[in-house]
């Protein structure tokens, strides 16, 4: 099936760095990727929308100057995270819809700890 | 009301007993309706998809959706441990982002 590979898997920064997470779709085109972030035992919360060769739309209360996302390609989507705080500690899913008629397939995550 | 309802659980069951997971959602909107499984620290994987109402069977897992009530089902079957998990439901309107449920808690005791 349709597979999205995300890396890195697991990250640790010290605060006030920057950690780029990548997702990239193998075997089919990812013309849109989601981005999500999910807190312990809580659901996935839409950050943003990238769509390839413009600019992503935030939802509502995301920083975009904070969670810079690029959508340069087809088959990569990126998402920084800029300035890291303990507070952005968190884990970090990328998604595409795979085709009409398809599902929605997910990154494995990243999980991100910001010390 | 919240877009897509689900009960959170945790749900505890024997092995080989039926398992039923549901949510409930509001926007009519929604033609999309998939359950994913996510276990610790993964991605959700996908586990079904169907478009508007009826049934899908896939193995030990059967999905059903009503939208006339707005109610969607996931079943399994001879519950195993190994789909001890967390199971999401997740709805969309067509090339939206997902809406998702906030997912339930399985665990299958061996």
């Amino acid at each position: 099936g349709a597979v999205v590979s995300q890396h890195p898997s697991w990250v640790i920064c010290k605060s006030g760095t920057s950690v780029k997470i990548e997702c990239r779709s193998l075997d089919f085109q990812a013309t849109t990727m989601f981005w999500y972030r999910q807190f312990p035992k809580q659901s996935l919360m839409l950050m943003a929308t990238s769509n390839e060769g413009s600019k992503a739309t935030y939802e509502q209360g995301v920083e975009k100057d904070k969670f810079l996302i690029n959508h340069a390609s087809l088959t990569l989507s990126t998402l920084t995270v800029t300035s890291a705080h303990p507070e952005d500690s968190s884990f970090y899913i990328c998604s595409a819809r795979v085709g009409a008629g398809e599902g929605y397939t997910f990154g494995s995550g990243t999980r991100l700890t910001v010390v | 009301q919240k877009e897509v309802e689900q009960d959170p659980g945790p749900l505890s069951v024997p092995e080989g007993a039926i398992v039923s997971l549901n949510c409930t959602y509001s926007n009519s909107a929604f033609q999309y309706f998939m359950w994913y499984r996510q276990y610790s620290r993964k991605g959700p994987e996908l586990l079904m998809y169907t478009y508007s109402s009826g049934n899908k069977e896939d193995g030990r897992f059967t999905a059903q959706v009503d939208k006339s009530s707005k109610y969607i089902s996931l079943f399994i079957r001879d519950s195993q441990p190994s789909d001890s998990a967390t199971y999401l439901c997740a709805m969309s309107a067509g090339n939206t982002p997902l809406v998702f449920g906030k997912g339930t808690r399985l665990s299958v005791i061996a």
